[in-house]
């Protein structure tokens, strides 16, 4: 199991809004980025260092921390945002990289 | 624009040594400190394999330590990833990806390249 803990499925109806959580004992300490992927297809990073998007992510898409929980936010969710969610950050130590067990999303 | 693309064989034999090769086009792979490994079981979530200083230093997931070597060759602007000793359990999507950051983000990755461990 991942040091980092995701709900496995969350679903949402279409216009509203979503939050994806990431907890573990690291985000105390440091950030957590977030990747899309969806199906049959390379992941993508939609949010880096907590709150930062790259650029073509769109501002509906944001990022937000609390104590050991790492959130990702997408509001007027798309039919287009239906994808399974990572969260990445460092391991307990700090000392390796380490991925969230994923969140599927699913759009109503 | 950075582009990734992994190359190896599909298919390893049990106890074998499976062997990828991630080409950087766009890119000096010299200009960005390090670059990494991820793969991803069937229907399962992501893995960190390892990561690959530029200059040549690595560090990998405890967990596959013992069997994995990342290398980069600049010459030729690639890196390399070796995982010895497969078993079905190492049948999965490889990507390598570029890393930036602390704690680590990866951007871009390559499309994945599946290999499947099978006799």
């Amino acid at each position: 199991s991942s040091e980092l803990t995701q709900d496995p499925a969350v679903s949402v109806a279409l216009g509203q809004t979503v939050r994806i959580t990431c907890q573990g004992d690291s985000l105390r300490r440091y950030y957590a980025n977030w990747y899309q992927q969806k199906p049959g297809q390379a992941p993508v990073l939609v949010i880096y260092d907590k709150t930062n998007r790259p650029s073509g992510i769109p501002d509906r898409i944001s990022g937000s921390s609390s104590g050991n929980t790492a959130s990702l936010t997408i509001t007027g969710t798309q039919a287009d945002d239906e994808a399974d969610y990572y969260c990445n950050s460092r391991d307990s130590s700090g000392y390796h990289v380490v991925f969230g067990g994923g969140t599927r999303l699913t759009v109503l | 624009q950075v582009q990734l693309e992994e190359s190896g064989p599909g298919l390893v034999q049990p106890s074998e040594t499976l062997s990828l090769t991630c080409t950087v086009s766009g890119y000096s792979i010299t200009s960005h400190n390090y670059w990494g490994w991820i793969r991803q079981p069937p229907g399962k979530g992501l893995e960190w394999i390892g990561s690959v200083y530029h200059r040549g230093s690595a560090d990998y997931n405890p967990s596959l330590k013992s069997r994995v070597t990342i290398s980069i060759d600049t010459s030729k602007n690639q890196f390399s990833l070796k995982l010895s000793s497969v078993t079905a359990a190492d049948t999965a999507v490889y990507y390598c990806a570029r890393r930036t950051g602390a704690p680590e983000w990866f951007d871009p990755w390559g499309q994945g390249t599946l290999v499947t461990v099978s006799s």
